[in-house]
């Protein structure tokens, strides 16, 4: 069963500095979504990606962060300069228009840890 | 008002038992509702789809009610496995991001 991948599960840095974040959406999908949960808190929306461009962001997505498809198969969350409160869990998440409801399916995440 | 709501729990169940949660929204003009599930520092997995006429997947009932912006979801003959926090999650009225409930947490003890 096709499924939404990410790296690294793991990342810790410094605040300050520059994180990347990626992820590799299911092959056939065209709608891209970042969103993150900040330990015991829920999951909350940061932006979604569509034919190369952004379709919306939260407030959260401010200019600290960006994203981009570099190729054909990745999808990168980028954040220019870390905060302590940047800590989160980010899920990476993808659907396509032509499924029923236009269900997202979720990476397995990336644990950012800012020092 | 909270967006999505749901009661925290925890649920604690012997197996085989019968649960309900609930979940209400606040914007009317919401499209699509799902539950998720999300077990510990893991990803929210989907759990089903909720449409307005009710569905069913095996042992999981979802109910949708527009006028009351209530959404449900039983679990019948729960299992040890089925313990987990259940997301319910909805749409926005004019875009495709989520809106997540903050989980209702179920333990299934044996």
């Amino acid at each position: 069963e096709p499924e939404v991948t990410q790296t690294p599960s793991h990342q810790v840095t410094q605040m300050g500095q520059e994180v990347i974040l990626r992820c590799v959406p299911i092959s056939n999908h065209l709608y891209f979504y970042w969103y993150r949960q900040i330990l015991g808190q829920k999951v909350e929306f940061l932006v979604s990606f569509y034919n190369n461009e952004i379709s919306e962001k939260s407030e959260i997505f401010d200019d600290q962060f960006s994203v981009e498809r570099p190729d054909g198969s990745n999808f990168t969350l980028k954040i220019r300069s870390t905060k302590l409160e940047d800590s989160a869990m980010y899920f990476c998440a993808s659907s396509s228009p032509g499924l029923l409801n236009n269900e997202q399916f979720f990476g397995p995440g990336t644990r950012l840890t800012v020092l | 008002r909270k967006e999505v709501e749901q009661d925290p729990g925890p649920f604690n169940v012997p197996e085989g038992a019968t649960v309900a949660f609930n979940c209400t929204y606040s914007n009317s003009a919401s499209q699509s509702f799902f539950w998720y599930r999300q077990d510990c520092r893991k990803e929210p997995k989907l759990l089903m789809s909720v449409y307005s006429s009710g569905n069913e997947d095996g042992r999981f009932t979802a109910q949708l009610n527009r006028a009351s912006q209530y959404i449900s979801l039983l679990i019948r003959d729960s299992k040890l496995s089925d313990s987990a926090t259940y997301l319910c999650v909805v749409a926005g009225d004019s875009s495709y991001k989520l809106i997540f409930g903050s989980g209702t947490r179920l333990l299934v003890r044996p």
